[in-house]
């Protein structure tokens, strides 16, 4: 079975500063997907970032990008340019064969 | 375009009570799958659906059946309700079972 792990319960930043967000995960398997997902108050779930495990290429998508470690499962993920609308919080998923394992998330809180 | 659209909101139920969540997408999605978020955790998987016409196991499906009536809707039937099963249930559907889910707002339920 697939383990997520995000090691950061809660962290915060300052507006306009970057902020890096940690997420280990522990599977046998070698083709899989990695994904972050941002939820608000509004408990609404957002796709903020998706990583396919055999392209090495950092995803990047505006302000949002990911390091991609896979000899190390680490996917950590670095929001630039922090704003308060980025106060969430974040999980990252693991999902292989139609199934998925999220951790248990970090609690963002930006600061103005 | 509503997304993924899910009903009720909120509902409280007695103990031994059933109850049945839906869930409609028309974005036309193959995939649909239903989680349970409970307090300070990420979501874990209770059943999927992969394509019209198959469902499957998840991590936790002690307690629910699921029905993929057609492509457009899958849902969630709680047989005899339990305080266990209080918890806030998501349902998604992705394009492929590899891509980003697209999440509905959820359904606060309450086991009493």
């Amino acid at each position: 079975a697939q383990t997520v792990t995000q090691s950061q319960p809660e962290m915060s930043v300052q507006e306009a500063e970057t902020v890096t967000l940690s997420c280990t995960y522990d599977t046998s398997e070698s083709n899989y997907y990695l994904f972050w997902y941002k939820q608000p108050p509004s408990r609404q779930m957002i796709l903020v970032i998706r990583q396919e495990a055999y392209k090495q290429q950092n995803a990047t998508e505006n302000r949002f990008s990911v390091n991609f470690q896979k000899a190390a499962k680490s996917f950590s993920l670095k929001i630039s340019d922090s704003q308060l609308g980025d106060t969430a919080m974040y999980f990252c998923a693991f999902i292989h064969a139609g199934k998925s394992t999220f951790g248990d998330g970090t609690t963002l809180t930006v600061k103005p | 375009n509503a997304g993924v659209t899910q009903t009720p909101k909120f509902q409280v139920l007695k103990t031994g009570q059933s109850m049945t969540l839906q869930c409609a997408q028309d974005m036309n999605h193959n995939s649909m799958y239903w989680y349970r978020q409970d307090p300070g955790m990420g979501l874990r998987l209770i059943y999927y659906s992969a394509s019209e016409g198959t469902t499957d196991k998840g991590e936790v499906p002690n307690g629910y059946n699921v029905s993929r009536l057609n492509k457009r809707e899958f849902s969630l039937r709680l047989e005899s309700a339990a305080p266990s099963q209080t918890s806030v249930y998501f349902c998604a559907s992705s394009e492929a079972r590899y891509y980003g889910y697209t999440f509905g707002s959820g359904t606060r339920l309450t086991v009493v």
